[in-house]
């Protein structure tokens, strides 16, 4: 069965403290790999797709790296701005093309 | 571009009463799904349509929970009658094809408290 572990549950940081929020997955032939950021109140929205180990994406101060059994989404001089839920999700490819699966999340806070 | 519009944002109902929820995708996205999260649990799969058509509806807890997208644009989430356990936060998003390179775009969700 398709699963999705993210860890730690939440993080507190001070501003600029660099650090990695972790996503470990099993899937049956991985499609794709998802980070997400949800805000209070707010649907999640969408960050990266990772689709094989190896591959990094970045995006302002995020920067996401997938090998075979987890992902990585690392944190570079985080601003309070960056407080938010991080989602990880992924897409088999032997289930249904249509569901992605959710992980807990990472709840990030970030202390001026 | 506007995003995709869920409504209501909040509802509150009785054991037993019927809701129905609402969601408005991205124009010109054929996919729709619907995800829900339980308290404290992960956001979860409900159903994907593709237009009007349902393509998978795996996720759907029971028979009391029924999805119609008519004519291919909005979709509605009825609930009936609505059980203690169905309480948590609806999501419906949208998608330019599988959703796997730009992602699938959400709604801020619904939150249903069932009485």
């Amino acid at each position: 069965e398709d699963q999705v572990t993210q860890s730690p549950e939440a993080l507190r940081l001070q501003e600029g403290e660099s650090s990695s929020l972790n996503c470990s997955y099993t899937v049956s032939g991985l499609r794709g790999l998802f980070w997400y950021r949800q805000d209070p109140g707010k649907g999640p929205e969408f960050l990266f797709t990772l689709y094989s180990a190896g591959e990094e994406k970045e995006k302002e101060r995020l920067k996401a790296t997938l090998t075979k059994k987890e992902s990585f989404l690392h944190i570079t001089a985080p601003k309070p701005e960056d407080s938010a839920t991080y989602l990880c999700a992924v897409q088999g490819g032997y289930s249904s093309a249509s569901k992605i699966i959710f992980g807990s999340g990472t709840r990030l806070s970030i202390r001026p | 571009e506007a995003g995709v519009t869920q409504f209501p944002s909040h509802s509150v109902i009785e054991k037993g009463q019927t809701v129905t929820l609402r969601c408005d995708p991205i124009s010109g996205h054929d996919n729709l799904y619907w995800y829900r999260r339980v308290m404290g649990k992960e956001i979860k799969f409900l159903l994907h349509f593709v237009k009007e058509s349902k393509q998978d509806e795996s996720g759907m807890p029971n028979n009391r929970f029924l999805a119609e997208r008519t004519g291919g644009t909005y979709s509605t989430l009825k609930v009936q009658p609505a059980e203690l356990e169905d309480s948590g936060v609806y999501f419906c998003a949208s998608s330019q094809g599988t959703g796997l390179i730009y992602g699938y775009t959400f709604g801020s969700g619904t939150r249903l408290t069932v009485v």
